[in-house]
């Protein structure tokens, strides 16, 4: 069964520290997604990956094939980080696979 | 662009109603779906569409229909409501046959069915 584990579930930080979130995934994939939900329900799109590593401002996205296995690091946390990050993969077709999701709370 | 939009953003049913959930996209995207978020699961995918006239199901179908007769629309269809239902429904499109792309979400539609 093609599966999405994310881990931990929740995850409470002080303002300013490194966070990293972590997606396995049980068989090859064709493409991974980082979705960040906020408090008010919307989900919007962070990365696309399936290799190597992106990066945009102060988040980095890396995915490492071998190990089927992708993190999500925030750098410099701040409360408007406070979000659930959600991974999602595409395993070699359109349709997506979604894992539970991380609830990030990042205290000021 | 308004990208993905769906309508009713909430709505109450009773047991045994029917409605349907409204999803549009201007972004002439190939590929749309629906999926339905409970509390402790992740998102699953209840019916998709790589085009207009195709579409098939997803995880969990049931009690759901689905059309595509325009690119740009993707209705989904509550046949007779069930308090199982109850729900957060997110309609997306993307563009997968241009190479993978970005997933574009809708606001959602909060369903209650009593």
């Amino acid at each position: 069964k093609n599966e999405v584990e994310q881990s931990p579930q929740n995850l409470t930080a002080q303002e300013g520290e490194f966070i990293t979130i972590n997606c396995s995934y049980s068989v090859g994939i064709s493409a991974l997604h980082w979705l960040q939900q906020h408090p008010g329900g919307g989900i919007v799109s962070l990365f696309m990956l399936s290799s190597g590593k992106k990066k945009h401002g102060r988040l980095i996205a890396t995915i490492n094939i071998q190990e089927k296995h992708s993190s999500l690091h925030i750098t410099a946390s701040h409360p408007r980080d406070s979000a659930v990050y959600i991974c999602a993969v595409n395993f070699g077709n359109e349709k997506l696979t979604f894992g539970t999701g991380t609830r990030l709370t990042i205290i000021p | 662009n308004a990208g993905v939009t769906q309508t009713p953003k909430f709505q109450v049913l009773k047991t045994g109603q029917s409605m349907t959930l409204q999803c549009a996209q201007d972004m002439n995207h190939e590929y749309m779906s629906w999926y339905r978020q409970d509390p402790g699961m992740g998102l699953r995918l209840i019916h998709y569409s790589v085009g207009a006239g195709i579409t098939d199901q997803g995880e969990v179908p049931n009690g759901y229909n689905v059309s595509r007769s325009t690119t740009e629309d993707f209705p989904l269809r509550l046949l007779s409501a069930a308090p199982s239902q109850t729900s957060v429904y997110f309609c997306a499109s993307s563009s997968p046959f241009r190479g993978l792309e970005t997933q574009y979400f809708g606001p959602g539609t909060r369903l209650l069915v009593l």
